[in-house]
């Protein structure tokens, strides 16, 4: 069935650095692309996705690009803050609508 | 306008209880999810509700577990005999009118259920 594969964490940077986290896929159609943010204390939000292939999915300074090629969607941003620091999860939309959710990894910030 | 609530935000109960927990949607959004989330794990799908019926459970692990919508807004799910295996926290989620049409997942805080 399909999967998502994320890196592990916790990932540790400092303030203003730059920030990879890998995600990859496995999918037997053409799945949606997700990155969801867990800040300390609240709920889910939708951070960006990604519709079809090469689409890059950006807000607040974080962008990803849908990259069939690789089955990849990486995320990255280019200079972290402390309020930065969260739990992402990468996830897909299968065929049948169902969202497939990666561990999550732990990003910490430090000043 | 308010978002995703859900109620309690923590659970406690003894092994072979039955809980009840309680999600309230965004106001005029017509599709409901739950999912469970594990430590260290992404959520998992347990079911997703079309206004007042089920259209997607075969994520629910197994017949301890039922979720109603019955007008199409609030839900409850419902554990019995509640087993330590189901220590998670449970995670409700609403968009505007369902997975189809690609429209984004608003979470709520999640109910911490404990049995001990």
């Amino acid at each position: 069935g399909d999967s998502v594969t994320q890196m592990e964490g916790p990932v540790t940077l400092s303030e203003e650095a730059f920030l990879t986290i890998n995600c990859t896929y496995t999918a037997t159609g053409y799945p949606s692309l997700f990155w969801y943010v867990q800040y300390p204390g609240e709920g889910l939000q939708l951070l960006l996705k990604a519709t079809k292939a090469d689409d890059k999915g950006s807000n607040k300074g974080f962008e990803a690009t849908y990259r069939k090629e690789t089955t990849s969607f990486h995320l990255e941003k280019g200079s972290v803050q402390v309020s930065d620091s969260a739990v992402y999860f990468c996830a897909l939309r299968d065929s049948n609508y169902q969202l497939i959710w990666g561990a999550g990894t732990k990003l910490i910030i430090k000043p | 306008g308010a978002g995703v609530s859900q109620t309690p935000s923590n659970k406690v109960t003894e092994k072979g209880k039955y809980v009840e927990l309680r999600c309230d949607p965004i106001s005029g959004h017509t599709a409901l999810y739950w999912y469970r989330q594990s430590l260290g794990q992404g959520p998992e799908f347990l079911i997703y509700f079309q206004g007042t019926g089920a259209a997607d459970d075969s994520g629910l692990p197994n017949d301890r577990f039922f979720a109603v919508r019955p007008e199409g807004s609030v839900s409850t799910l419902k554990i019995q005999r509640t087993e330590r295996g189901d220590s998670a926290v449970y995670l409700c989620a609403s968009s505007l009118s369902g997975p189809g049409g690609g429209d984004t997942q608003y979470f709520g805080p999640g109910t911490r259920l404990t049995v001990l």
